[in-house]
């Protein structure tokens, strides 16, 4: 598809467990980000890549979370030890050079900490 | 604090109607504004923006004010349409890498 494609759509885990989310940004987008949307919040900024650097990750909650996008296109979203309060939708969006804010976002992954 | 404030959650509105949605942010940084919209199990989709060297910018139904002194910003939907029922995410920006959005509204454009 043309779209932003994020994997798994829908992980359940346990308190403590390791848990990796995929993020594949539209073709020929330079610029990707992560957004974490709580219940009855809007999506809240995490971590900005623009090709292989992460240019902003001052969303990054604490050295849990760790984000990596190697070849410049597809990215993941790492959380260590995972927690109840890490149960989120986790959101990936992309754009064509990261300067108007008119993002692509894709479907999310929806995690739960049990 | 939230500096992206949206305090109505819900709105409904009638077909054919207008639907208003405000939004109200307190960083003076910002500089460039943007809507959602979010259909359930979907991410969201860009709509509209405005710059703020411009105090409105229209696209098609969907019309945005910006009301930079009273740091204020509004979309009009008119007519409203039942397709646009959808939660609404206002967003502002003061550089390229992230936006702050609201908590959003809900708007239900009823028959």
């Amino acid at each position: 598809g043309a779209g932003v494609s994020q994997t798994p759509s829908n992980k359940v885990t346990e308190k403590g467990k390791y848990v990796e989310l995929r993020c594949d940004p539209i073709s020929g987008h330079t610029a990707l980000y992560w957004y974490r949307q709580s219940l009855g919040q809007g999506p809240e900024f995490l971590i900005y890549f623009q090709g292989t650097g992460a240019a902003d990750d001052s969303g990054l909650p604490n050295d849990r979370f760790f984000a990596v996008r190697p070849e410049g296109s597809v990215s993941t979203l790492k959380i260590q030890r995972t927690e109840r309060g890490d149960s989120a939708v986790y959101l990936c969006a992309s754009s064509h050079q990261g300067d108007t804010g008119e993002l692509f976002f894709g479907e999310g992954s929806r995690l739960t900490v049990l | 604090d939230q500096q992206v404030k949206q305090n109505s959650p819900s709105l409904s509105v009638q077909e054919g109607r207008i639907s208003i949605l405000n939004c109200d942010y307190t960083n003076s940084m910002f500089d460039y504004f943007l809507w959602y919209k979010k259909y359930p199990a979907e991410g969201p989709t860009f709509l509209i923006s405005i710059s703020s060297i411009k105090d409105k910018n229209e696209d098609g139904r969907f019309t945005v004010f910006l009301n930079k002194s009273a740091k204020h910003l509004s979309l009009h939907i008119v007519p409203s349409q039942p397709g646009d029922s959808a939660v609404y995410f206002c967003a502002a920006t003061g550089t390229a890498s992230k936006l702050t959005f609201g908590t959003g509204t809900r708007l239900q454009v009823t028959l």
